[in-house]
């Protein structure tokens, strides 16, 4: 079964701290992978794609095949960065383009 | 405000009682999608809209729900003889077109059973 993992509940680092937010998956095909961010009171919103390999807001997420990852890391926290982290896999076996979401990482940059 | 719109915000019944939820995607977005946030847990897949097409439907969605989307636009929920365990936040999203594209969420409906 398709399962997106991410076994930190919270993760506390201080500001300038490089951070590491885990995510596992299991899919048995080629997974389509997103890191998703909720900042207080906001709507849920794509922070970025593994097929764009793009650097958002400091932000970058590898897809490791071998390991079954996309940890998502940046070298330096802000507290802006303060919020709740999603992944998730996209899988289209019957083109639903549905999203599987982990549990989610609450990440607190302290000052 | 142009994104995705869910009326209303927040919404407080009692056990028994009927809800339904609206969903007003981004103009001219063809997918549409529920999900159900509990506390402690990621969105959970409730179902799915190719235009007015319902396409897929969670394990997750029992007889009491119903989803429709009768114009290929706005999407309505309903959730029937509610019960206590129906409380979560229901999430809409939406997407446009073919391939990789993203879908775009709204802020959600907070539903309290009591």
């Amino acid at each position: 079964a398709q399962r997106v993992t991410q076994p930190e509940k919270l993760l506390s680092v201080f500001k300038g701290a490089p951070v590491e937010l885990k995510c596992n998956y299991s899919y048995s095909g080629s997974p389509e992978l997103f890191w998703y961010v909720q900042y207080s009171r906001q709507r849920l919103q794509l922070l970025l794609r593994h097929i764009s390999r793009e650097s958002i807001k400091g932000f970058t997420a590898d897809l490791n095949k071998g390991e079954t990852s996309f940890h998502l890391k940046k070298p330096f926290a802000q507290e802006e960065d303060s919020a709740m982290y999603y992944c998730a896999l996209r899988r289209d076996p019957s083109g639903t383009y549905k999203y599987i979401f982990g549990t989610g990482t609450r990440l607190k940059v302290l000052a | 405000d142009t994104g995705v719109s869910q009326d209303p915000r927040h919404k407080i019944t009692k056990r028994g009682q009927n809800v339904t939820f609206r969903c007003d995607p981004i103009s001219e977005h063809n997918r549409l999608y529920w999900y159900r946030q509990t506390l402690g847990q990621g969105p959970e897949f409730l179902t799915y809209f190719q235009n007015e097409a319902q396409l897929e439907k969670s394990r997750l969605l029992s007889d009491r729900f119903s989803a429709e989307r009768p114009k290929g636009s706005f999407s309505t929920l309903e959730i029937q003889r509610t019960e206590q365990g129906d409380s979560a936040m229901y999430l809409c999203a939406s997407s446009f077109g073919l391939g990789n594209t993203e879908a775009f969420f709204g802020q959600g409906t907070r539903l309290t059973v009591v």
